[in-house]
C-alpha cells in the first residue's frame, strides 16, 4: 500500500521563526517524486516544493526548504522567516512512476503562526 | 494562464438528493483528476482521466458515483443517491506532466444533511 504519514496534527511557530513539519512515506519503487502543498482556509491546493527522488540536492524555494533523507524515506519541509500567510493545511505527497502517476497525499498538519 | 474552474462553490443538499459538480482543467491538460477531501484528512483519489478515457476509477463507488469527461476538457461528477458520509471537498486537478504535480481547483464544499 502507498503510504504517506505526518505525525504531527498541528504546529505553531512565532512570527519570523522557523518551523520543520515532518513526513514519511513506504514505497520500495526508486523512482517518484515528493511534493509539499499548502491549503489555506480558500482551499484552493498551492504547490509549495517539489523533490525528484534520484536527486540527492534538497530542493529550495525562498524561505521553504526540504531535507530529503531516502534511505530513512523522510522529507520535511522548513519554513525560515514565518510570516501569517503562511498559516494554512499542509499536505507532505508523493507521485510513484510505477502506480499510475497518481498524487498520494498525507493525513496533513495544521500550521498556526502567532504575531 | 487561467487557473482549474470549479463550480458550485458550495453545495448543501438533502440525503438521497443528487448532485453535480463541474470542472475545467487548465487547457491544455490532458490528464483530470477528482479527488475527495473529507474534513481533517487529505484528499484521496476518486478517478483519473487521460483526455477523455478513464484511467483509474478503482476507488469510486460506481454504486452512486459518476463521471465523464466530454471532447477531453470539461468534466462533471455526479453522487446519485446521496449519504451523509458523502459530505466532504471535492477537488479538481489537472497537469500536463505530472511529475511537476498538479494544479488544483478552489474545490466544491459539499453538505449533506
Amino acid at each position: 500500500a502507498q503510504t504517506v504519514t505526518q505525525s504531527q496534527p498541528e504546529m505553531s511557530v512565532q512570527e519570523a521563526e522557523t518551523v520543520t513539519l515532518s513526513c514519511t512515506y513506504d514505497t520500495s519503487e526508486s523512482d517518484y517524486y515528493l511534493f509539499w502543498y499548502k491549503q489555506p482556509p480558500s482551499r484552493q491546493m498551492i504547490l509549495v516544493i517539489r523533490q525528484e527522488a534520484y536527486k540527492q540536492q534538497n530542493a529550495t524555494e525562498n524561505r521553504f526548504s526540504v531535507n530529503f533523507q531516502k534511505a530513512a524515506k523522510s522529507f520535511s519541509l522548513k519554513i525560515s522567516d514565518s510570516q501569517l500567510g503562511d498559516a494554512a493545511m499542509y499536505f507532505c505527497a508523493y507521485i510513484i512512476m510505477e502506480y499510475g502517476n497518481k498524487l498520494v497525499f498525507g493525513a496533513g498538519t495544521i500550521l498556526r503562526v502567532k504575531s | 494562464e487561467a487557473g482549474v474552474a470549479q463550480s458550485p462553490r458550495y453545495k448543501i443538499i438533502e440525503k438521497r438528493q443528487s448532485v453535480a459538480f463541474w470542472c475545467n482543467p487548465i487547457s491544455g491538460h490532458a490528464t483530470l483528476y477528482w479527488y475527495q477531501q473529507i474534513l481533517g484528512q487529505g484528499p484521496k483519489l476518486l478517478i483519473q482521466f487521460q483526455n477523455n478515457g478513464v484511467v483509474d476509477d478503482s476507488q469510486l463507488p460506481k454504486d452512486r458515483f459518476s463521471a465523464e469527461r466530454l471532447k477531453g476538457v470539461d468534466s462533471t461528477l455526479k453522487i446519485q443517491p446521496a449519504k451523509l458520509e458523502d459530505s466532504a471537498v471535492y477537488l479538481c486537478a489537472s497537469s500536463i506532466d505530472s511529475n511537476y504535480g498538479y494544479t488544483f481547483g478552489s474545490g466544491t464544499r459539499l453538505t449533506v444533511v
